[in-house]
């Protein structure tokens, strides 16, 4: 299975201010994936990566907020602009291993508690 | 609209009892579809997938689920539940974005 790394693995942020979470896959992959998981919720997909072109966002997330980085095919950044307490949530990092199995995997996520 | 429903918040089950966790989707055609498990602080793994051919799927840890196209569902079930199996369980599907819809998931308790 590919090996999916987020870092922070959590964080404690002061509202107002931005924080950026890397994740590293241990194979070049196509498309990456960002969700977050709000307290207590399920998995909500933010956006999809691809590399050399903007990310796609999904209805109700905007790039202001979460800018996304795809510099290559084995890394990703999602930014987590002006932070407020509602941003509280679990960001996990997603990807295809390989071209079509279909089979998502997921980092362990990031957590992050904004105050 | 494209969802998932998981019907069932939570469920408690005693060991060595056997499991059902009901999943069904709304989607115009066959998606694919997947069992996943969350244990407390840790990611998310994957128990088992659909994606065509038999509908009765087999999957790690003694899961598996069928497929029931007649009801839209994606049952999980489990013969023999064991304390260790106390989790959040996550049902989702592929309509062809290769990105998941998810339910809401079930949290799972085990008595002993």
């Amino acid at each position: 299975s590919a090996v999916i790394s987020q870092k922070p693995s959590r964080d404690i942020c002061q509202r107002g201010t931005s924080l950026t979470i890397q994740c590293q896959v241990d194979s070049q992959v196509t498309m990456m994936f960002w969700y977050r998981q709000q307290p207590g919720q399920s998995l909500t997909l933010i956006a999809t990566a691809n590399q050399g072109s903007e990310a796609t966002y999904e209805s109700g997330f905007v790039i202001d907020k979460f800018p996304i980085s795809r510099p290559n095919l084995t890394f990703s950044t999602l930014t987590v602009s002006n932070m407020s307490p509602e941003d509280s949530s679990i960001y996990l990092c997603s990807a295809h291993r390989g071209l079509n199995t279909g089979e998502l995997f997921f980092g362990e996520g990031s957590r992050l508690t904004v105050l | 609209a494209q969802s998932v429903t998981q019907p069932d918040i939570h469920i408690t089950v005693s060991e060595g009892a056997s499991l059902e966790l009901r999943c069904n989707y709304s989607y115009g055609a066959t998606p694919y579809l997947f069992w996943y498990v969350q244990s407390p602080g840790q990611g998310l793994q994957l128990l088992l997938k659909y994606f065509s051919g038999d509908t009765l799927v087999q999957g790690i840890k003694g899961f598996e689920a069928e497929f029931k196209r007649s009801q839209s569902s994606f049952n999980l079930r489990k013969p023999s539940v064991h304390w260790s199996d106390a989790a959040e369980y996550f049902c989702a599907m592929d309509t062809g974005r290769r990105a998941l819809t998810f339910g809401s998931g079930t949290r799972l308790q085990v008595q002993p």
